[in-house]
C-alpha cells in the first residue's frame, strides 16, 4: 500500500517552459513534505519543503503547493533549464519531520528538451 | 563542509556472504538514517539513529540486517548471509538538530550474485 504516489513515471518539457510534477498521499498523519532531485549514480539532493500549516513555499525557480483537503502537492519549476533533467522524488514525514524516516514516492523522470 | 560520504560505492557479494556498508554523516549531525532503494523505486526507510541510540528499526527487512553507530558519528549497516533480493542501493542520510531536511550520501550499490 503506497502512501506516497507519483503517478507520472516521466515528464518531458521544453526548455524555458514550466514543469509541474505531482504527488498524492494517503496518510493524513503526514505533516511535512519534501522534494528531492536525483541524478544517476548520486544520492538524492534536497530541493524544497513545505509544512502542512502552509499551502505554498517558494525558493527561486521552485515552488511547492500543498492542497491538504485533496492530499495533493505539486512542484513547479519555472523556467525549466536543461540541468533540471533528473528524477524527482516526493517525500513525506509524520511528527513534523522529527524522529520518523521519510516515505518516498517512486519518482518522476523529468526530461527538459532544448 | 563535507557532505555525507559512503563506502564502498559499489559492492559485489556472493550469495551467503556477509557485507558491511559504512556511512560518514555530516559533522555535527545527530540524526542518521539508512534507506534501501530498489531499481525503479523510491528509497525505503530502514532504520534511524539519534546520536548512538537506535530509535527506530522498524524498516529492517529481516534479522539478517543490523545497524550500529557506537560513537554517535560513523554508522555501519551489516547484512549477514546476503540473498539476491538484498541487491539494491543503500542510502545513508543525516540531519542536523532542529532541522527537517535530510541530506543524503551517494549510496552503496550492492549486487548479490
Amino acid at each position: 500500500d503506497q502512501q506516497v504516489k507519483q503517478n507520472s513515471p516521466s515528464l518531458s518539457v521544453q526548455e524555458g517552459r514550466i514543469s509541474i510534477l505531482n504527488c498524492d498521499y494517503t496518510n493524513s498523519m503526514f505533516d511535512y513534505f519534501l522534494w528531492y532531485k536525483k541524478y544517476p549514480a548520486e544520492g538524492p539532493t534536497f530541493l524544497i519543503s513545505i509544512s502542512s500549516i502552509k499551502d505554498k513555499n517558494e525558493d527561486g525557480r521552485f515552488t511547492v503547493f500543498l492542497n491538504k483537503s485533496a492530499k495533493h502537492l505539486s512542484l513547479h519549476i519555472v523556467p525549466s533549464q536543461p540541468g533540471d533533467s533528473a528524477v524527482y522524488f516526493c517525500a513525506a514525514s509524520e511528527s513534523g519531520g522529527g524522529a520518523d524516516g521519510l516515505t518516498f514516492g517512486k519518482g518522476t523522470h523529468l526530461i527538459i528538451q532544448p | 563542509g563535507a557532505g555525507v560520504s559512503q563506502s564502498p560505492r559499489y559492492k559485489v557479494a556472493k550469495r551467503g556472504q556477509d557485507v558491511a556498508l559504512r556511512c560518514d554523516p555530516i559533522s555535527g549531525h545527530v540524526s542518521l538514517f539508512w534507506y534501501q532503494q530498489a531499481l525503479g523505486q523510491g528509497p525505503e526507510f530502514l532504520t534511524y539513529f539519534q546520536n548512538e541510540a537506535q530509535l527506530d528499526k522498524s524498516g529492517l527487512p529481516s534479522d539478517r540486517f543490523f545497524a550500529e553507530r557506537p560513537e554517535g558519528s560513523v554508522s555501519t549497516l551489516k547484512i549477514q548471509r546476503t540473498q539476491q533480493e538484498d541487491s539494491a542501493v543503500y542510502l545513508c542520510a543525516s540531519r542536523g538538530e532542529g532541522e527537517y531536511e535530510q541530506y543524503f550520501g551517494p549510496g552503496t550499490r550492492l549486487t548479490v550474485t
